[in-house]
């Protein structure tokens, strides 16, 4: 079976920092881009980052650029989302998504809260 | 950055109904890179139709996408109890990813 599952997500301060893991099987993990997702209590969806398959590409949406750092580890089958000076508008569950220009896989999220 | 703008806000429906959706870009969008979703309620967004009209693995016939350019409709031909969830659009160009804001069908 195809699936992706997030882990990492909790409560922190502003300002703090938050690692986010996305373990995937049942699938060629190598061979997929990969993106983070997040979506506020109550809101949208909202992507937040891509990493292409071989990890030599990233690209990142303005309110996270500078802040947050994408990454994989092929031999590990896991997706990263290293999340730097984290502000209370960050809280949200964050998704872990396969696929290029459209999302095929999903995984239930992460819930991750920021406040004091 | 392209915006898209989905509308109406929400849809208030019957089963058995035909819903239309609809999701204006602020730019042209390649068709090859218009998608759609549904979201219920704790779950996941799932993929409905990629490429602005083919449908994903599993979905089931009366769901349709069509549109280009900047206009693109998802069609649901008769509404089942299951249908009732929040759908959104999503495009892809220069590198960046987007949604649209979604469009709640309810049961009337």
């Amino acid at each position: 079976e195809v699936q992706v599952v997030e882990s990492g997500g909790g409560l922190v301060q502003p300002g703090g920092s938050l690692r986010l893991s996305c373990a995937a099987s049942g699938f060629t993990f190598s061979s997929y881009w990969m993106h983070w997702v997040r979506q506020a209590p109550g809101k949208g969806l909202v992507w937040v980052s891509r990493i292409n398959s071989d990890e030599n590409s990233t690209s990142y949406a303005d309110s996270v650029k500078g802040r947050f750092t994408i990454s994989r580890d092929n031999a590990k089958n896991t997706l990263y989302l290293q999340m730097n000076s984290l502000r209370a508008e960050d809280t949200a569950v964050y998704y872990c998504a396969r696929g290029s220009w459209h999302f095929d896989c999903w995984g239930q999220g992460t819930l991750v809260t920021v406040s004091s | 950055e392209i915006v898209l703008t989905q509308s109406p806000g929400t849809l208030s429906l019957s089963p058995g109904e035909r819903a239309t959706l609809s999701c204006r870009a602020s730019q042209s969008v390649s068709s090859s890179y218009l998608a759609w979703y549904h979201q219920k309620p704790g779950q996941a967004p799932r993929l409905l139709i990629y490429g602005a009209s083919s449908r994903a693995t599993g979905i089931p016939d009366r769901f349709s996408g069509s549109g280009s350019g900047t206009d693109f409709t998802l069609t649901i031909s008769r509404l089942e109890p299951e249908d009732f969830a929040v759908y959104y659009c999503q495009q892809y160009g220069s590198s960046l990813w987007t949604f649209g804001q979604g469009t709640k069908v309810e049961i009337k």
